[in-house]
């Protein structure tokens, strides 16, 4: 398969635990980004990488969210000391930058619950 | 970034056309409207996208209003597998999504 692949699917964690995502991007493509969606919304913009540098993070995105992709390929999100507002899903796409449009390529998600 | 309304909900009958409209009156110039549709428990999915002309592809056909302030997806024959929620986002770099419309295909 050589979509978006993520792991976990699934992580249940205590309140106060860090946790750590893993996205592995279609190989060809330089850009990454990373969504967060809670029940009955739609996806939210947390951040997203051009190659290995990080070029956008959203207001979402606390102190207690780190995200890197250090090699330009696959990319981890960690959040620290979690807390139950954090449970959530977290998506990552991936695309080919163009000036042109934007089409982005969505992994299954991260289902993140803090207990 | 421009933002959408779409419909909470919509029905649509087996085999029939599913009309999805969308408004996006804050829209500039060079914003794209893309449609991204969302299985249950998948991630999103891209359908479409446009700037100024309709377009058509093998999953659907997006028809963009000349002042460009609305737009509407067509999935041409729906089948029950089309069953999701549909989400129209304007935005000339990433992408903001809304809540969408969920479109149930009625046997």
């Amino acid at each position: 398969d050589t979509g978006v692949s993520q792991n976990p699917r699934h992580k249940i964690t205590k309140r106060g635990q860090n946790v750590t995502f893993r996205c592995d991007p279609i190989s060809e493509h330089n850009r990454l980004y990373w969504y967060r969606q809670t029940l009955g919304q739609g996806p939210e913009f947390l951040t997203y990488f051009q190659n290995e540098a990080q070029l956008e993070k959203s207001r979402l995105l606390s102190d207690r969210f780190s995200a890197e992709r250090p090699k330009g390929s696959f990319s981890t999100l960690e959040i620290q000391r979690t807390e139950q507002g954090d449970s959530a899903m977290y998506l990552c796409a991936s695309s080919l930058f163009s000036t042109d449009y934007n089409e982005q390529f969505f992994g299954p998600g991260t289902r993140l619950t803090v207990l | 970034d421009a933002k959408t309304t779409q419909p909470t909900s919509m029905d649509c009958a087996e085999g029939r056309a599913a009309n999805l409209p969308c408004n996006h009156s804050t829209i500039s110039g060079n914003e794209y409207v893309y449609w991204y549709r969302q299985i249950h428990s998948q991630g999103p999915q891209y359908i479409i996208h446009g700037l100024k002309n309709n377009e058509t592809n093998e999953m659907a056909s997006l028809i963009i209003t000349e002042d460009r302030k609305s737009s509407t997806l067509i999935l041409p024959h729906a089948t029950l597998r089309d069953t999701a929620v549909y989400y129209c986002i304007v935005r000339s770099r990433n992408l903001f999504f809304g809540t969408g419309t969920r479109l149930t295909v009625i046997p």
